[in-house]
């Protein structure tokens, strides 16, 4: 169990409003990372953050930010949520670097109408 | 680039079955492989790893050997259970790209 929790849960928005989504975890490692699963695409690559105030975009980073400011927290930002961006939304922490093995959280359904 | 293609599915098997689900990969570099399982509402769990040619993963009764020749790394297990019902995904990390990659995903049902 690497400790990692993500909330909230679930959340229901409205298209044009700013969603943050928390990612948390307890053994304060130092690479986090953000993905989006949606069906037929496996899971693609949001961001990613190798310590505190540094991250870097991955495939699908348009339309998201993120910060990082505590090692064990990184927040996922959607400024202005659009219904493209319904997706379950996991983080992600690794030990040794970024092609080291990942652990997951339980995920974030997220639904924008 | 680096990428991963698995097997399409959904695969339904009856119980005690045996389970072969292919991934095969490009890789510019010498990648780490995986196979990650997610059970249905939860996050993606490590099943196995392989870290070098010729290297069997194993867990669980699953079992995955990295085929460098083939470019492959099929997850194989010889009686599946109902408990095995799940999503797989294999997945790739690249040092040389510094990249960590997945695969789309195949869904496995197990009737009794």
């Amino acid at each position: 169990d690497a400790g990692i929790t993500q909330s909230p849960r679930h959340k229901v928005t409205e298209t044009g409003t700013p969603v943050t989504l928390r990612c948390h975890q307890t053994e304060n490692h130092r690479y986090m990372y953000w993905y989006r699963q949606d069906p037929g695409h496996g899971l693609r690559l949001i961001h990613y953050s190798y310590g505190v105030k540094d991250t870097d975009k991955g495939e699908v980073s348009d339309g998201y930010s993120v910060s990082r400011s505590k090692t064990e927290d990184f927040l996922l930002t959607l400024e202005s949520a659009t219904s493209s961006q319904t997706s379950v939304y996991f983080c992600a922490i690794s030990i040794g670097g970024v092609t080291d093995t990942q652990y997951f959280g339980p995920g974030t359904r997220l639904t924008v109408l | 680039g680096d990428s991963v293609t698995q097997m399409e599915g959904p695969v339904t098997l009856s119980e005690e079955a045996f389970l072969t689900i292919n991934c095969t990969y490009t890789a510019t570099g010498y990648p780490s492989l995986f196979w990650y399982v997610q059970y249905p509402g939860e996050g993606l769990q490590l099943l196995l790893k392989a870290t070098k040619a010729d290297d069997k993963g194993s867990n669980k009764g699953f079992e995955a050997t990295y085929r460098k020749e083939t470019t492959s790394f099929h997850l194989e297990k010889g009686s599946v259970q109902v408990s095995d019902s799940a999503v797989y995904f294999c997945a790739l990390s690249d040092l040389t790209g510094n990249q960590f990659y997945f695969g789309t995903g195949t869904s496995l049902t197990v009737i009794p």
